[in-house]
């Protein structure tokens, strides 16, 4: 069965520079969701986009911004970056209202030196 | 502001005990409660509850949900060191999904 996709992987960028992660939704998903996990924290909601609207707005860095697609895949820029910024940032997708389910990516881990 | 706290913070047992995780949750909207496993990857999804006293199974894992005590407890019983992970409850509203801090759970053989 199809999975999130998350690209890349593993990023290691300098202080200061840019990012952009990109998520890739299940099929017919229609939710997208990123999360920041840093080193021994639990999962920081960022943003959400509903049909490619934003839906809800975290704890998100005025540095980071985030967008979904007419194809429904989903890119988060980071701008500036910190050291802080170093974290492991998943994307989760869920279907169609009434569902619930979150199903979660892989993950990108941002490593900034 | 929506909260999920979770207790206890670490938990360390032997192999075969069994283990009950608490989740408490203050969500607006809320629409589901749900468990995920994690280990040195994405969390991995256990279970999701949206009505009271309805026991979810897995194996040796089960799950309950009491929307009068706005709670949740995870439970597993027999416990292998295969389920040594840290384990995280969200509370999903309308749109967003909140977690707590997560259990670390460790069995030792």
């Amino acid at each position: 069965a199809a999975g999130v996709i998350q690209s890349p992987r593993h990023l290691i960028k300098e202080k200061r520079e840019t990012a952009t992660l990109k998520c890739y939704p299940i099929p017919r998903h229609d939710t997208v969701y990123w999360y920041q996990q840093g080193p021994g924290q639990d999962p920081q909601f960022l943003i959400s986009f509903y049909e490619k609207m934003q839906s809800d707005k975290g704890s998100i860095p005025d540095r980071f911004s985030a967008q979904q697609f007419s194809d429904y895949h989903s890119e988060l820029n980071m701008s500036s970056l910190e050291l802080g910024d170093s974290a492991l940032y998943f994307c989760a997708s869920t279907p169609p209202a009434p569902a619930d389910t979150q199903y979660f990516g892989p993950g990108t881990r941002l490593t900034v030196l | 502001e929506d909260k999920v706290v979770q207790s206890p913070l670490s938990l360390v047992v032997h192999e075969g005990d069994t283990v009950t995780l608490n989740c408490s949750y203050e969500v607006t909207n809320f629409r589901s409660l749900l468990w995920y496993k994690q280990e040195k990857k994405a969390p991995t999804f256990l279970f999701m509850l949206t009505s009271s006293g309805i026991e979810k199974k897995s194996g040796r894992l089960s799950s309950i949900l009491d929307k009068k005590e706005l709670s949740s407890i995870l439970n597993i019983t027999a416990t292998q060191t295969g389920d040594s992970a840290i384990y995280l409850c969200g509370g999903r509203g309308a749109q967003k999904l909140v977690f707590g801090q997560g259990t670390r759970l460790t069995i030792n053989p």
